[in-house]
């Protein structure tokens, strides 16, 4: 177990939605990541927070978006959902900002199917 | 920004051979890199990571090395058992403030009795 917890494990939802993943990172890390996981592919980064602040950007789509609140968990919110957004999304935490000094530690991940 | 390529993308070897999987970065200013090991509809671990200032590190019956020169890391898994059966990722990252993991696209190792 990494102690990094996600919920929900599963979730079935119809184009055109809005979903929110949560995350939970281990005891005292400071910085979550996500990751989405798309079938047969490989981590493409979304976003990082580091102590509550947005540290780092990649692909993430306009209709994502992202916070880390005071306790530090995190949620993605995924809108206007299309077939293509199926997929595995990952949270990771680690006890720094930088992943030089602190290793990523990955949650189970939350499978995503958009029908 | 920081393009890391693997490969293979998938490899077979025998049970007890020895599997190399190699990785290429473009990033100079990465020093960070670490390898995750993903079994079917698990999390990605973290097996072994390698930082720039040592050439190569081993644990137990892996060991990776980095040639900074050349902007390539591999792993090396010897004496290779079926759980060992899994996908694996290289990643690259700096220690700049935006330091996030670049993941390669992965191998699927598959090591047959």
């Amino acid at each position: 177990d990494s102690g990094v917890t996600q919920t929900p494990k599963h979730l079935i939802t119809a184009t055109g939605q809005r979903v929110t993943l949560r995350c939970s990172p281990r005891s005292g890390d400071l910085s979550v990541y996500w990751y989405q996981q798309s079938l047969d592919q490989g981590l493409q980064f979304l976003i990082q927070y580091y102590n509550g602040e947005e540290r780092a950007k990649g692909n993430i789509l306009e209709r994502f978006s992202a916070q880390q609140f005071p306790d530090l968990h995190s949620e993605l919110n995924l809108s206007s959902l299309e077939l293509g957004d199926s997929a595995l999304y990952f949270c990771a935490s680690s006890l720094y900002g930088s992943s030089y000094n602190s290793p990523l530690h990955f949650g189970n991940g939350t499978r995503l199917t958009v029908t | 920004g920081e393009n890391v390529e693997q490969h293979p993308s998938t490899l077979s070897v025998q049970e007890g051979d020895s599997a190399v999987i190699k990785c290429t970065y473009s990033d100079s200013a990465s020093n960070y890199f670490p390898w995750y090991k993903q079994e079917l509809g698990k999390r990605p671990q973290l097996i072994i990571d390698i930082r720039s200032n040592v050439g190569e590190k081993k644990d137990q019956r892996i060991a990776v090395t980095l040639n900074k020169t050349a902007k390539h890391f591999s792993l090396h898994i010897t004496e290779t058992q079926p759980e060992d059966s899994a996908v694996y990722f290289c990643a690259a990252s700096n220690t700049g403030t935006a330091s996030k993991l670049t993941f390669g696209t992965g191998t699927r190792l598959q090591v047959t009795l």
